[in-house]
């Protein structure tokens, strides 16, 4: 069955670097999505991406962070000046066309900023 | 400003007990609700997905009611297995033409043997 792939797992970075969190959405996918969980927390809408533009994005989606779709796989998220604040899992979605089509989760990547 | 509530907090019941989750939304213009499953450190999964006309909607033991009168839901979960404990997420999904899902906190469900 596919499945949404993401990597690294587990990535700890020091406050002020850049990180780029990958996933692999579901081939056939059309519409794209992050989101991020701070623990104990609820999950939280980030950003969501169609035709390769933002097609909407949440309050939390500063300018610190951006998307890409580099290639026809790939969908990424970089945060360019991590805070301690920016610790979370954050999780893929994608999903295929039709307002009702299920978005598919990925495993997520749990970032820790020292 | 779009909110989803859900209770109880947390729960423990015994295996093979019923048990019934509720959830309480705010979100417009509506689309649809759903529940999702998501074990500790995992993605959430789906469990059901309806919409404005859908009153309830089942997936093997796990059986969900929309009310959107009083935008009220359920998810009623029948003869629990130890494999149920997980968080439960209530989820609606705003009109925006781009699914923008508004998550609750969940409902964590420990079953005990």
């Amino acid at each position: 069955e596919p499945e949404v792939t993401q990597t690294p797992s587990h990535q700890v970075t020091q406050m002020g670097q850049e990180v780029i969190l990958r996933c692999v959405p579901i081939s056939n996918h059309l519409y794209f999505y992050w989101y991020r969980q701070i623990l104990g927390q609820k999950v939280e809408f980030l950003v969501s991406f169609y035709n390769n533009e933002i097609s909407e994005k949440s309050e939390i989606f500063d300018d610190q962070f951006s998307v890409e779709r580099p290639d026809g796989s790939n969908f990424t998220l970089k945060i360019r000046s991590t805070k301690l604040e920016d610790s979370a899992m954050y999780f893929c979605a994608s999903r295929g066309g039709g307002t009702l089509n299920e978005q598919f989760f990925g495993p997520g990547t749990r970032l820790t900023v020292l | 400003k779009n909110q989803v509530e859900q209770s109880p907090q947390s729960l423990i019941i015994l295996e093979g007990k019923n048990c019934t989750l509720q959830c309480n939304y705010t979100v417009s213009p509506f689309s649809n609700l759903r529940w999702y499953k998501q074990d500790t450190g995992r993605g959430p999964v789906s469990l059901t997905i309806m919409t404005f006309s859908e009153n309830t909607k089942s997936n093997g033991r796990y059986t969900a009611t929309l009310d959107a009168d009083t935008k009220q839901s359920s998810l009623h979960i029948t003869a629990s297995q130890l494999s149920d404990s997980a968080s439960y997420i209530c989820v609606v999904s705003a009109n925006t033409g781009f699914q923008k899902l508004v998550f609750g906190t969940g409902t964590r469900l420990l079953v005990s043997p």
